[in-house]
């Protein structure tokens, strides 16, 4: 089954900054790569998401990039904002199947 | 916006004690799902459910869950004589359909068996 590993496990950044989040996984016929956002005791948020026919794809100060081959795809954060803090979660969906297999989560913490 | 609801918010129970957790996926959604979190592990998939049967589910789902959607509305996962690493946050999610569309997931149960 797929595998999916997240780095780093905790962000801490300088309100401003840039994030990066990366995820790999190990299933080649993996076609669909949303991020979910969850902030302290609410439920999980799509936020962005990519699919296998793309390289990359943006959403205001939200990207994602997608590296089909060395099979890994990141989160770019821009400009972060203390509202961004969060755990962010990666996740991967096998074409065929609507399972989605997690990441651990990122928790970032951006600091005004 | 159209919502996951999941009820109740946090369940106590007994271990060996049977529980149903309850959800109401988004109307028009075909496609439902159970996921669960232990603190501070990864979010987990334990099954999914589709034109009223289990379409995929993990090795986690063994004998001792179940899911049923007894109505048009509500989709309920029953986990039977509950061990202590059932403890967990379990959230319900639904797609309109499966595959490479957006899951929309409920703000969980978190399940405590003592």
């Amino acid at each position: 089954g797929e595998n999916v590993e997240q780095h780093p496990s905790t962000l801490s950044v300088q309100e401003g900054d840039s994030a990066v989040i990366k995820c790999t996984y190990s299933d080649s016929a993996s076609n669909y790569f949303p991020w979910y956002k969850q902030e302290l005791g609410k439920r999980p948020q799509l936020i962005i998401d990519i699919r296998s026919n793309v390289g990359e794809k943006k959403d205001q100060r939200i990207a994602v990039t997608l590296n089909k081959t060395a099979k890994h795809f990141s989160l770019h954060i821009t400009e972060t904002q203390p509202e961004d803090s969060a755990v962010y979660f990666c996740a991967a969906s096998i074409r065929g199947y609507s399972t989605l297999t997690f990441g651990k989560g990122t928790m970032l913490l951006v600091s005004p | 916006e159209p919502e996951v609801t999941q009820t109740p918010s946090h369940q106590v129970t007994q271990m060996g004690q049977e529980v149903i957790l309850r959800c109401v996926p988004i109307s028009n959604h075909l496609y439902f799902y159970w996921y669960r979190q232990i603190l501070g592990q990864k979010v987990e998939f334990l099954v999914s459910f589709y034109n009223n049967e289990i379409s995929e589910k993990s090795e986690i789902f063994d004998d001792q869950f179940s899911v049923e959607r007894p109505d048009g509305s509500n989709f309920t996962l029953k986990i039977r004589s509950t061990k202590l690493e059932d403890s967990a946050m379990y959230f319900c999610a639904s797609s309109e359909r499966g595959g490479d569309t957006e899951a929309f997931f409920g703000q969980g149960t978190r399940l405590t068996v003592v």
